[in-house]
This record gives structure tokens, sequence and C-alpha cells, in this order.
């Protein structure tokens, strides 16, 4: 079992439509990354967060420390969301997830 | 922000060559840099850290001698694959660090294709 779940792996949305990704993780974490890699493969940090919530423009990342589960939402996405996203936990050491592979369709 | 770059972007070699992969910190000093390879649908796994002036450090199951990693300055790193076969083909990202796991910045990626 891996130490970083995420679902679903794959998503296809409506262009407008709010899209969330879930991850859920059975380590001990200090801090939480969603990262967004786009189909040539180069990665973006979108947020680290340890506790509540951080927004940036659509994006909205929310952590619950008890459930040990983070989601990243995407307010009226776009087809230039379409990438992957991966979320990753800062423990002893650093947990990737699989990724959720998001299309979005015009 | 903040900007990792890596050259080459892509590359193809033949097998029994040696590659070598630039990271570098253009606007920041990177006390620690880490390498990442990624296989096609699958999630990164980290391969080292390297931390400036010293020894990188190995994940369980990476051959150090076949990845050869130098830190030579706060805003170089570089990734050396070794005898490089078919298996070695793949996506290898660096990250570039001023602290840690937690402020990491992703460099955009080499990959590699080995004949």
């Amino acid at each position: 079992k891996n130490e970083v779940e995420q679902s679903p792996q794959n998503l296809t949305a409506q262009e407008g439509e709010f899209i969330t990704i879930n991850c859920s993780y059975s380590v001990g974490i200090s801090a939480l990354h969603w990262l967004q890699q786009h189909p040539g493969g180069g990665i973006v940090s979108l947020f680290m967060l340890s506790s509540g919530k951080k927004k940036h423009g659509r994006l909205i990342a929310t952590i619950n420390i008890q459930e040990k589960h983070s989601s990243l939402h995407i307010t009226a996405s776009h087809p230039r969301d379409s990438a992957v996203y991966i979320c990753a936990a800062t423990g002893n050491q650093f947990y990737f997830g699989t990724g959720t592979s998001l299309t979005v369709i015009p | 922000g903040a900007v990792v770059s890596q050259h080459p972007s892509r590359v193809i070699c033949k097998s029994g060559t040696s590659v070598k992969i630039e990271c570098r910190s253009l606007d920041f000093q990177a006390t620690t840099m880490f390498w990442y390879r990624q296989f096609p649908k699958q999630s990164l796994m980290l391969m080292a850290t390297s931390n400036e002036g010293s020894k990188a450090t190995y994940e369980q199951g990476v051959e150090k001698d076949k990845f050869l990693i130098n830190h030579a300055s706060l805003t170089l790193s570089t990734l050396t694959v070794t005898s490089a076969h078919p298996e070695d083909s793949s996506f290898y990202i660096c990250s570039a660090s001023t602290g840690g796991w937690n402020t990491q910045y992703f460099g955009p990626g080499t990959r590699l294709t080995v004949l």
C-alpha cells in the first residue's frame, strides 16, 4: 500500500465544472504538497500546506490533519488546467502519490 | 518566482554511452538539490539528495556508481548516467531547495532515451 493515495486516477470534465481531487496519506507529515505536471513534463509546485486551507486564483487546497486527508479543488475549470496533479507528503522523506490525470474538455 | 533549469531537455544516446544532465538554480542559491526519475505513467521517484560540497545521499536501490551526482556549487548540480542502457530511459527531474523538502523548486525535466 502506498503511503500517499490519490483519487481519482483519471478525471475528465467539461469546461466550467468544479473539480475535486483527493489525497489520503498514512504517515506522519510536516507538510503536504500539490504539484502540477503538464504534458511536457515540467512540474510546478501549486501549494504547500500543513493546516487549513489555501487559495490561489481558481485553485483551493485543504487539509484535514486528523483525517489525514487533503483535497485540491479547481473552480470554473478550463482546458489549460489539463495536467497531472500530484499529491506529495513531507515526513521522514518525500512521499509521492501516483497522480491524477485531469482532462478538461472545451 | 525561483527558476530552475535543466539541460538538455531531451537526449537520445546509444547504449553504453554516458550522459550528463545539468540542473541550475538561476536566481537563488540552492543548498540542496534533489534528483528524481519518472517512468511513463508512474509517479516521481526520488533518486538522491545532493548537498553542495558533499557527497550525495542515494535512495535504496539506486546505484551510486551508475548515477553520479556532483553538486559543486550552490547553483549547479549534475547527474551523469554512466554506461546507459535502454532500461535507464526515463524522465529525470531535478529540484533545488534553499531549505529542505518543503521549499523545492522543480526543473522542467530531461527526457532520456537510450537506444
